[in-house]
């Protein structure tokens, strides 16, 4: 079915690790988005991408890399998981830039 | 973007309409009003959004003052499945920076 997916729904890692979550969408969309959201924060944006091989940081860049080498996917790297990146982690992607963005189902991320 | 500001819950009778105010008196000519609710554990959806004149679709309704400094969302009929947080954002829907820029939002709960 068409859509944006992300993988894995949950994970757990170790402090020190290197963590990627994916994210998928089938429609073609140029703009992709990756936030998180921690309880009385709502959700803060990453990083985004205006289309293959253009990104750029968001409010809370730090610790994470991204990329986009295909339209379709845009995953998100966390290269030295800490605990404060425990979080639940959304990516969205939109069409055009005055089209609405779509989320997927969210990664449950805790770092231990 | 402009900031915006929200109360931070709500109730509502079921059957009832639910109006959500949201303040954005720093908007600029340029900048849309865009609306989006959370239900728990799931991705935000996309609601509704406006330059000026007032909108309607088959989800709700989004009435923007004459000044533009504030709006409200209504949802006409409320019901349980309404329950949710729902987050007012302002953005130029074209440029540089294609961001959603999300707040702490209005945490709607509607009483049977």
């Amino acid at each position: 079915d068409a859509g944006i997916t992300q993988s894995p729904r949950y994970k757990i890692t170790e402090t020190g690790r290197q963590v990627t979550l994916m994210c998928h969408q089938t429609w073609s969309h140029s703009y992709m988005f990756w936030y998180r959201q921690d309880l009385g924060h709502g959700l803060r944006l990453i990083y985004y991408s205006a289309a293959a091989d253009i990104t750029d940081k968001g409010e809370v860049p730090d610790g994470y890399v991204v990329s986009r080498s295909k339209t379709e996917n845009f995953p998100l790297t966390l290269e030295s998981a800490t605990r404060s990146q425990t979080s639940v982690y959304f990516c969205a992607s939109r069409k055009q830039a005055n089209t609405e963005a779509f989320f997927g189902q969210g990664t449950r991320l805790t770092v231990v | 973007d402009a900031k915006t500001t929200q109360p931070p819950s709500m109730d509502c009778a079921e059957g009832r309409a639910a109006n959500l105010p949201c303040n954005h008196s720093t908007i600029s000519g340029n900048e849309y009003v865009y609306w989006y609710r959370q239900i728990h554990s799931q991705g935000p959806q996309y609601i509704i959004h406006g330059l000026k004149n007032n909108e309607t679709n088959e989800m709700a309704s989004l009435i923007i003052t004459e000044d533009r400094k504030s709006s409200t969302l209504i949802l006409p009929h409320a019901t349980l499945r309404d329950t949710a947080v729902y987050y007012c954002i302002v953005r130029v829907p074209s440029g540089g920076n294609e961001k959603l820029t999300f707040g702490t939002g209005t945490r709607l709960t509607i009483i049977p």
